[in-house]
């Protein structure tokens, strides 16, 4: 099946400081991208949704200023935390889709992100 | 809005017994319904899926039948392993608008020796 990776797998931060996530297609061209929250224990909770060369589409409830989301091209889509605080520290999931298979999403192995 | 509810977990389990995982939903429409595996340190990978009613999605011993009429696409398996030790999520894609899967709670699935 398609491929997705995620960078860094974990990261660890001060308080305050920015982190950018990246999120790469490796073996297909991604045309929507989505981001995805989890917290322990509990569900994906959908962040945002972004098409390739589009802006993206925030569920409501994520602070679109402070979870940057770029899909500047059709093989990779980057989550910035800007200001990460403690409640920030959580596991960020990405997953792809590509054209003619819209309804198959191909999941990263996600992100840990501990904010200090 | 649209909806998935699972069986809370953990579920445990001796090797080689039956599972069955609930899951309904609620959507309107035809929605297109899923199980994702998420393996202990891992990403979630699709297990199986079925886009329409009486459609049987099955993977790896794992089989889920679309029912309509009851909104449900229950997880089986006759024999479980202690490798099928994961959390298992029900999702469901609407057939239009947003293309965002929704997600049940996961169950975790324990399988003991």
């Amino acid at each position: 099946g398609a491929v997705v990776s995620q960078h860094p797998s974990r990261v660890i931060c001060k308080s305050g400081t920015s982190v950018k996530i990246e999120c790469r297609s490796l073996d297909f061209q991604a045309t929507t991208m989505f981001w995805y929250r989890q917290f322990p224990k509990q569900s994906l909770m959908l962040m945002a949704t972004s098409n390739e060369g589009s802006k993206a589409t925030y569920e409501q409830g994520v602070e679109k200023d402070k979870f940057l989301i770029n899909h500047a091209s059709l093989t990779l889509s980057t989550l910035t935390v800007t200001s990460a605080h403690p409640e920030d520290s959580s596991f960020y999931i990405c997953s792809a889709s590509g054209r003619g298979s819209t309804d198959t999403q191909y999941f990263g192995p996600g992100t840990r992100l501990t904010v200090l | 809005g649209d909806s998935v509810t699972q069986m809370e977990g953990p579920v445990t389990l001796s090797e080689e017994a039956f599972l069955t995982i609930n899951c309904t939903y609620t959507a309107t429409g035809y929605p297109s319904l899923f199980w994702y595996v998420q393996y202990p340190g891992e990403g979630l990978q699709l297990l199986l899926k079925a886009t329409k009613a009486d459609d049987k999605g099955s993977n790896k011993g794992f089989e889920a039948t679309y029912r309509k009429e009851t909104t449900s696409f229950h997880l089986e398996k006759g024999s479980v392993q202690v490798s099928d030790s994961a959390v298992y999520f029900c999702a469901l894609l609407k057939g239009t608008g947003r293309r965002a899967l929704t997600f049940g709670s996961g169950t975790r699935l324990q399988v003991q020796p």
